[in-house]
């Protein structure tokens, strides 16, 4: 299957900085991306959708001003927590699928965050 | 896109066929069948999908029955390392995948 990779896959920050997580599809072009959010016990929950150029479109109750996704290329997006406070201390998992027929998305690895 | 119930847990035999079901009453014609699964702290991993035929690959094979209300992923020789939480999804092609609670797969030794 394709490749999605994340960086960094764990990070750890103070309350009050911006945190940014790229996203990057290796072998194919991502014409769409997706992040997600995953709290403990938990099953994924989608935050926003973004296609290469174009603004993205979040999900209900995700604010756009504090997470700031960029997907300005085909093979990468980046989610930027700024003002990161302790409750967005999550695992963020980024995923991709390119504009071919058959449209599965593939997962990265996840970004684990820590907010102190 | 449609609704999805799977068990909340299920164990497997190690070496053995693991049968995992799922129920998608609601399901319209053009909704595809995924699956994913999820190992501790990793990210989803693609397994197999289909629309109405039975698939099979190198992981798994995916049974849908005729009026496509429910299907079984069968992974066939049971390891320790396919532990993990296994969803069904079912989407509209060309839509995002949304995930609901899963199942939880324990294989024992």
């Amino acid at each position: 299957g394709a490749v999605v990779s994340q960086h960094p896959s764990w990070v750890i920050c103070k309350s009050g900085t911006s945190v940014k997580i790229e996203c990057r599809s290796l072998d194919f072009q991502a014409t769409t991306m997706f992040w997600y959010r995953q709290f403990p016990k938990q099953s994924l929950m989608l935050m926003a959708t973004s296609n290469e150029g174009s603004k993205a479109t979040y999900e209900q109750g995700v604010e756009k001003d504090k997470f700031l996704i960029n997907h300005a290329s085909l093979t990468l997006s980046t989610l930027t927590v700024t003002s990161a406070h302790p409750e967005d201390s999550s695992f963020y998992i980024c995923s991709a699928r390119s504009g071919l027929a058959t449209e599965t998305q593939y997962f990265g690895p996840g970004t684990r965050l820590l907010v102190l | 896109d449609a609704k999805t119930t799977q068990p909340p847990s299920m164990d497997c035999a190690e070496g053995r066929a693991a049968n995992l079901p799922c129920n998608h009453s609601t399901i319209s014609g053009n909704e595809y069948v995924y699956w994913y699964r999820q190992i501790h702290s990793q990210g989803p991993q693609y397994i197999i999908h289909g629309l109405k035929n039975n698939e099979t690959n190198e992981m798994a094979s995916l049974i849908i029955t005729e009026d496509r209300k429910s299907s079984t992923l069968i992974l066939p020789h049971a390891t320790l390392r396919d532990t993990a939480v296994y969803y069904c999804i079912v989407r509209v092609y060309n839509n995002d995948m949304r995930f609901g609670a899963g199942t939880r797969l324990t294989v024992k030794p």
